[in-house]
């Protein structure tokens, strides 16, 4: 079955460290995201791709970085990880413009010491 | 630009009580979805519904029911006849679809409400 995948599940780094967040969707989906998910905010929009080579910034963009070099893969890559940035991070996919649905991962918590 | 504000942050029943989760959404754009996502204490999104805004009719799915009114901006979730397994924070989420509209095509979330059913 096709599915969204999060790697790894749980991290404890050290402020200061680069960390990357792997994704991967098997639905051959256009559209990705990523989200991060804190008390009393919801869920905020990291960065978003439409495809391979297209990236956005979304509303909290600051201190994170994504690469889409395939349409599988959204890595999330934190160039020097603050404490700030202890969150639970969630990938989503959808197929395109038309179809809305977008399908979650099963998220990543990370926890910046 | 868009937003969507669910102003219950908690709310607490006994089970058999019906449930109301307010969302309020604003937008610039006559062409949007809104959704509601479930996400129970194991963590993941569960996709509950989408409804598009030339679509005011009100859905009910088994216990589950929505009521739209673009009049009021806002897109109300009912549960009936709670159960603990509805334990979850539920967050309502605003889609614009127009590419050219600034913050189109992505899915912008409330702040969840935590609903606790007690047996």
């Amino acid at each position: 079955d096709a599915e969204i995948t999060q790697s790894p599940r749980h991290k404890i780094t050290e402020t200061g460290r680069q960390v990357t967040l792997a994704c991967h969707q098997t639905w051959n989906h256009n559209n990705m995201f990523w989200y991060r998910q804190d008390l009393g905010h919801g869920l905020r929009l990291i960065h978003y791709s439409y495809g391979v080579q297209d990236t956005n910034k979304g509303e909290v963009s600051d201190g994170y970085s994504v690469s889409r070099s395939n349409t599988e893969d959204l890595p999330l890559t934190l160039e020097s990880a603050a404490s700030s940035q202890t969150s639970v991070y969630f990938c989503a996919s959808s197929e395109g413009p038309g179809q809305l649905k977008q399908y979650f991962g099963p998220g990543t918590r990370l926890t910046v010491t | 630009a868009q937003k969507v504000t669910q102003a219950q942050t908690e709310i607490s029943v006994v089970e058999k009580e019906d449930v109301t989760l307010d969302c309020v959404y604003e937008t610039r754009d006559t062409t949007y979805y809104l959704f509601w996502y479930k996400q129970p204490p194991s963590g993941e999104l569960v996709f509950l519904i989408r409804r598009n805004s030339f679509d005011e009719q009100n859905e009910i799915s088994g216990r589950y029911s929505w009521n739209f009114q673009k009049s009021t901006s806002s897109f109300n979730f009912t549960i009936t006849a709670s159960q603990v397994v509805d334990s979850a924070v539920y967050f309502c989420a605003l889609y614009q679809l127009r590419r050219h509209i600034q913050g189109a095509q992505k899915l912008v979330f409330g702040q969840g409400t935590r609903l606790t059913i007690n047996p």
